[in-house]
């Protein structure tokens, strides 16, 4: 079975805080790809980060970080310095290629509602 | 101008009425894709399309239909609508398989009374 986990439902920090949101995924198959995407209050889902699955290589955009562990199943992303333009929901997702015979669909966890306080 | 559109942005609606939800795209991809999302639910697929001729159901499909008129043009219908079908729907495009990042449309928020 294909699953996300994002274990956080709720975080708040104060800006210039480091913030980690974790994301745990589950899958069979050895060709998978792992996404980031950011819903700010205004609703919209913005695409953060794609990572497939034979690059464990970290990456850093700026502030944004990710660590990316196959041992663990592990996606985790990082806020540098956080700013209260970062608050806004944090999905994690996951397709593969093989997945129930409809290739390349998104699972998604429930997601991490990020605040940053002032 | 937005690269995947969706009308309308927000819709109230009575129960037992039917409601058709539209997405277009100008990113020139051959998939598509209904979600919905509920609080504390991440999203949930509904259908999804690879092409024109291939519309598959995803997750939770009951009580929803679709249409893709056109490689551009993937549309969403409630039937007839019930309160739990109150939610934030979004439509997503991608170029092709599981490497391919979703590109999603702003949101459809509708609610059911």
């Amino acid at each position: 079975a294909q699953k996300v986990t994002q274990a956080q439902t709720e975080i708040s920090v104060v800006e210039k805080e480091d913030v980690t949101l974790d994301c745990v995924y589950e899958t069979r198959d050895t060709t998978y790809y792992l996404f980031w995407y950011k819903q700010p209050p205004s609703g919209e889902l913005v695409f953060l980060i794609r990572r497939n699955s034979f690059d464990e290589q970290n990456e850093i955009s700026g502030r944004y970080s990710w660590n990316f562990q196959k041992s663990t199943s592990s996606f985790n992303f990082t806020i540098t310095a956080s700013q209260v333009v970062d608050s806004a929901v944090y999905f994690c997702a996951l397709s593969s290629r093989n997945y129930g015979g409809s290739q390349g669909n998104l699972i998604f966890g429930k997601g991490t509602k990020l605040s940053v306080k002032p | 101008d937005a690269d995947v559109t969706q009308t309308p942005r927000n819709r109230i609606t009575k129960t037992g009425k039917r409601i058709m939800l539209e997405c277009s795209q100008t990113k020139g991809h051959d998939r598509m894709y209904w979600y919905r999302q509920d609080p504390g639910l991440g999203l949930r697929l509904i259908y999804y399309s690879f092409d024109v001729k291939d519309i598959n159901k995803g997750e939770i499909s009951d009580g929803y239909s679709v249409s893709r008129q056109a490689q551009a043009k993937f549309s969403l219908s409630l039937e007839s609508a019930i309160p739990n079908q109150t939610a934030l729907y979004f439509c997503a495009t991608s170029l092709a398989g599981a490497a391919d990042t979703q590109y999603f449309g702003p949101g459809t928020r509708l609610t059911v009374l």
